[in-house]
């Protein structure tokens, strides 16, 4: 069974859509992450939620915006995609925010914006 | 603000060799560190992590990263290098209790036959 399960796993669309990826966690956690990796492989936390509230919001252009229906899901709606947003979105879950708690990642979500 | 640096963007050991991964720290507070490997097209797996209770820490796949506070370093390494441990490894601090996780850069590391 997938532990973090993202949709779709790949996604190439046009300059100035909107498009959204969603993910799903069984682990019973409540808390869930969204990072971009960039072409570089550089990672970088964009958002996260606890208990379905918004706890960091990092920088991001307000074009991105999360969505946490339930603990078990967080969802990642992006408006008039551009150039630049091409890259890995990982969603990922824990148990908790202590400073131990280890992420569980998924498989990614691969955007290209042609 | 915590911070980690791998030095080294790219490794590359002959099978059966000693694998040595360099990560650096820096943080105003005693840190909690972790690696992770990413396989092509996946997602991040944790390997290890310190959490202060051991300075020496063994993880999955015959990995280990000893804490060194005097070098600020949590350096991963393996005995005996496998084609399968081929792969991008991120060394991570916690970047607070929000649960945060700040990476460094990335090392691939390449196992030649």
């Amino acid at each position: 069974d997938t532990a973090v399960s993202q949709t779709p796993k790949y996604l190439v669309t046009q300059m100035g859509n909107d498009k959204s990826i969603k993910c799903e966690q069984n682990l019973g956690h409540d808390t869930m992450y969204w990072y971009k990796q960039d072409s570089k492989k550089f990672l970088k936390i964009m958002f996260s939620y606890n208990n379905k509230e918004l706890i960091i919001n990092e920088t991001v252009p307000n074009r991105f915006s999360p969505k946490s229906p339930d603990k078990a899901h967080l969802n990642l709606h992006i408006n008039s995609l551009e150039l630049g947003d091409s890259a890995v979105y990982f969603c990922a879950s824990s148990q908790g925010t202590g400073l131990n708690q280890p992420q569980h990642f998924g498989d990614g979500t691969r955007l290209s914006i042609l | 603000a915590q911070s980690v640096t791998q030095l080294g963007s790219h490794v590359s050991v002959s099978e059966g060799a000693l694998v040595l991964l360099r990560c650096n720290y820096s943080s105003s507070v005693p840190p909690y560190l972790f690696w992770y490997v990413q396989y092509p097209n996946q997602g991040l797996q944790l390997l290890l992590k310190y959490t202060s209770a051991a300075t020496l820490v063994k993880g999955i796949n015959g990995f280990e990263a000893e804490f060194k506070k005097s070098e600020t370093s949590f350096h991963l390494t393996k005995p005996s290098a496998h084609m399968s441990d081929a792969a991008e490894y991120f060394c991570a601090v916690s970047g607070g209790n929000t649960g945060k996780l700040i990476f460094g850069q990335g090392t691939t590391l390449q196992v030649k036959p």
